[in-house]
């Protein structure tokens, strides 16, 4: 069974649309995060939600909207699609303790905005 | 927040030949984690450092935290081919992991 599981696994779109990325944890974790990773491999925060509520919004655009129906989910919303918003969209997880901080990730969204 | 700064970017060695990337901050450090990601992959934890001149080994991986706990480093013995990929090291930062630029290791056979 996968872990944290994100749909589609690859999306290309035109410039302008609107898109959708599930991701789904069945580990029972308090947080989520989506991360976004360039072409340089570079692995950058957008989001993170503590039990549905969002904790960390890190200065992206609004176009992109998070929305966590329950703490097993958290989806995101891209509006307006940009050719810069190409990249690999990471979900992650992670049982949101102080102690135990190990972050699970989802096995990426490769988004191709053309 | 502070950022974490990792070196080198790039490495290329021979099958056999040892590796190592360095994690730098310029303030102290509450835990260092690391992680791999193979070409296509997505990130896999590998371990966490929190105590101050911690060392810690997996098989040939032996990982360091800094006696002043503002540096870090990887050290693979003896690469493998299955040891290709990019490793990260990352700050859980108040509840944000904040990652390195991260090391892409290539190993020629």
């Amino acid at each position: 069974d996968t872990a944290v599981s994100q749909t589609p696994k690859y999306l290309v779109t035109q410039m302008g649309n609107d898109k959708s990325i599930k991701c789904e944890q069945n580990l029972g974790h308090d947080t989520m995060y989506w991360y976004k990773q360039d072409s340089k491999k570079f692995l950058k925060i957008m989001f993170s939600y503590n039990n549905k509520e969002l904790i960390i919004n890190e200065t992206v655009p609004n176009r992109f909207s998070p929305k966590s129906p329950d703490k097993a989910h958290l989806n995101l919303h891209i509006n307006s699609l940009e050719l810069g918003d190409s990249a690999v969209y990471f979900c992650a997880s992670s049982p949101g303790d102080s102690l135990n901080t190990e972050a699970f990730f989802g096995q990426g969204t490769r988004l191709t905005v053309v | 927040g502070q950022q974490v700064m990792q070196i080198p970017q790039y490495q290329h060695v021979q099958e056999g030949e040892d590796f190592t990337t360095y994690c730098n901050s310029s303030t102290t450090l509450s835990n260092i984690q690391w992680y791999k990601q193979r070409p296509g992959g997505h990130p896999v934890f590998l371990i966490q450092l929190v105590k101050s001149g911690e060392v810690k080994k997996q098989k040939r991986l032996t990982f360091q935290f800094g006696e002043a706990k503002k540096n870090s480093s990887l050290h693979i013995t003896a690469t493998q081919t299955t040891d290709v990929g990019t490793y990260f090291c990352a700050e859980n930062q108040g509840g944000k992991l904040i990652f390195g630029q991260g090391t892409e290791l290539s190993v020629k056979p």
